[in-house]
């Protein structure tokens, strides 16, 4: 289909260890969005990039996160050194433009930390 | 500071029956965009709308409507004639105009179940 995928679905991992999490945003969207979403702690703004440039980072959890994205479509969201209080489901969406015209949702990437 | 209040944890109704999910919100901003997504058992979120700060006019979009009154800093949803389907937990959020980053904020949800 043409929406916005995210791999791994699930991905397990032991604490200490980096992960990264993709997205692929619907094509010709220049606006991409990651989300947290954790039990407990409810959703969670992390970053947005408007075609390959992130201007605020300051929603980001820790120095621990990292993300970029490419040739204005695949991003990467990266944690390295995970901890057991990262485990969530990441949630990636894309716009046409940026300023939230109807985002598109993939189906998040279940992280759980041991 | 921004938040984003949704009083409602939990709220069970019959099939036909109209409801409305109820978001208040604080901010220091004067312009700003609040927005309500839907997040059904499949867990997919579904964006279902935006709406300036400067717009106050009331949006309807089928069976779904929006009344948003800035004296008040509210923007409730109503679901008329409710359906099986519209079970889902529902977030409202907020942000600055012109501003995506951290100021980004999530109400707590309110789980909303249709009972046939």
């Amino acid at each position: 289909g043409a929406g916005v995928s995210q791999s791994p679905s699930n991905k397990v991992t032991e604490k200490g260890k980096d992960v990264e999490l993709r997205c692929d945003p619907i094509s010709g969207h220049t606006a991409l969005y990651w989300y947290r979403q954790s039990l407990g702690q409810g959703l969670e703004f992390l970053i947005y990039f408007q075609g390959n440039s992130a201007p605020d980072k300051s929603g980001l959890p820790s120095d621990r996160f990292s993300a970029e994205r490419t040739g204005g479509s695949v991003s990467t969201l990266t944690i390295q050194r995970t901890q057991q209080e990262d485990s969530a489901v990441y949630l990636c969406a894309s716009s046409l433009v940026l300023e939230y015209n109807e985002q598109f949702f993939g189906p998040g990437t279940r992280l759980t930390v041991l | 500071a921004q938040k984003v209040t949704q009083a409602q944890t939990e709220i069970s109704v019959v099939e036909k029956e109209d409801v409305t999910l109820d978001c208040v919100y604080e901010t220091r901003d004067t312009t700003y965009y609040l927005f309500w997504y839907k997040q059904p058992p499949s867990g997919e979120l579904v964006f279902l709308i935006r709406r300036n700060s400067f717009d106050e006019q009331n949006e309807i979009s089928g069976r779904y409507s929006w009344n948003f009154q800035k004296s008040t800093s509210s923007f409730n949803f109503t679901i008329t004639a409710s359906q099986v389907v519209d079970s889902a937990v529902y977030f409202c959020a907020l942000s600055p105009f012109g501003n995506y980053g951290q100021n980004f904020v999530f109400g707590p949800g309110t789980r909303l179940s249709v009972l046939p």
